[in-house]
């Protein structure tokens, strides 16, 4: 089975460009999860989505990030305008609910770099 | 704030021995716990999980939790070289489904 796939792999983009991340969770999960990672601030979840909806966005940093879930195979994390801060990995992660403890699966992450 | 901490490491242990990954978590309305392996360069991947107070056991692993201390640990025996890693420790808390992350250890396994 796939699992999660992101792309794309790695992203090198200028100050002030729009960034499009993409995911597609493993087929028949109703969760996604988009996370970033940094050295500083390990791993944190910017939002998640079950069947789609938008349940929790509180830590998508500010109004620059965006996500979408349009369909049960597709996610977007979006960041219009990109900064240099926002140089890190994402990860998109997806998990089902109906299996005991709901863990999470994640894909091989984005390496953004914002110059 | 639901919060899980790591000492963050490094972790040095040398081959063959056991090493000792620790994880304290603040909100006791946690349920699950799940250890993630990440190698560098690459996504967290999961080893082992446990919900109920004491030990689990599969292969090397072993993951401790004790509920009333608010401490999750996991146990490598027979450390490897490539078990060298950074090893994060997750909470999931209800009603939520979404995981609460600590920072991750680091550990080297010396050859």
């Amino acid at each position: 089975d796939a699992g999660v796939i992101q792309s794309p792999r790695h992203e090198v983009t200028e100050m002030g460009q729009e960034v499009t991340l993409r995911c597609k969770p493993i087929s028949g999960h109703d969760y996604l999860f988009w996370y970033r990672q940094t050295m500083m601030r390990g791993l944190e979840l910017l939002i998640y989505f079950n069947n789609n909806v938008p349940i929790d966005d509180s830590g998508m940093p500010e109004d620059r990030f965006s996500a979408k879930m349009p369909n049960a195979s597709f996610s977007t994390l979006k960041i219009q305008p990109s900064e240099p801060r926002d140089s890190a990995v994402y990860f998109c992660a997806s998990s089902l609910e109906s299996r005991p403890l709901n863990e999470q699966f994640f894909g091989p992450g984005t390496r953004l770099t914002v110059l | 704030q639901k919060e899980v901490e790591q000492n963050s490491g490094p972790l040095s242990v040398p081959e063959g021995a056991i090493a000792s990954l620790n994880c304290t978590y603040s909100d006791r309305g946690s349920q699950s716990f799940f250890w993630y392996r990440q190698y560098s360069g690459k996504s967290p991947e999961l080893i082992m999980f446990i919900y109920s107070n004491g030990d689990k056991e599969d292969g090397r692993f072993t993951a401790q939790l004790n509920k009333a201390s608010q401490y999750v640990s996991l146990l490598i025996r027979d450390s490897q070289p490539s078990d060298s890693a950074t090893y994060l420790c997750a909470a999931r808390t209800p009603p939520g489904n979404q995981f609460y992350f600590g920072t991750g250890t680091s550990l080297t396994v010396i050859p």
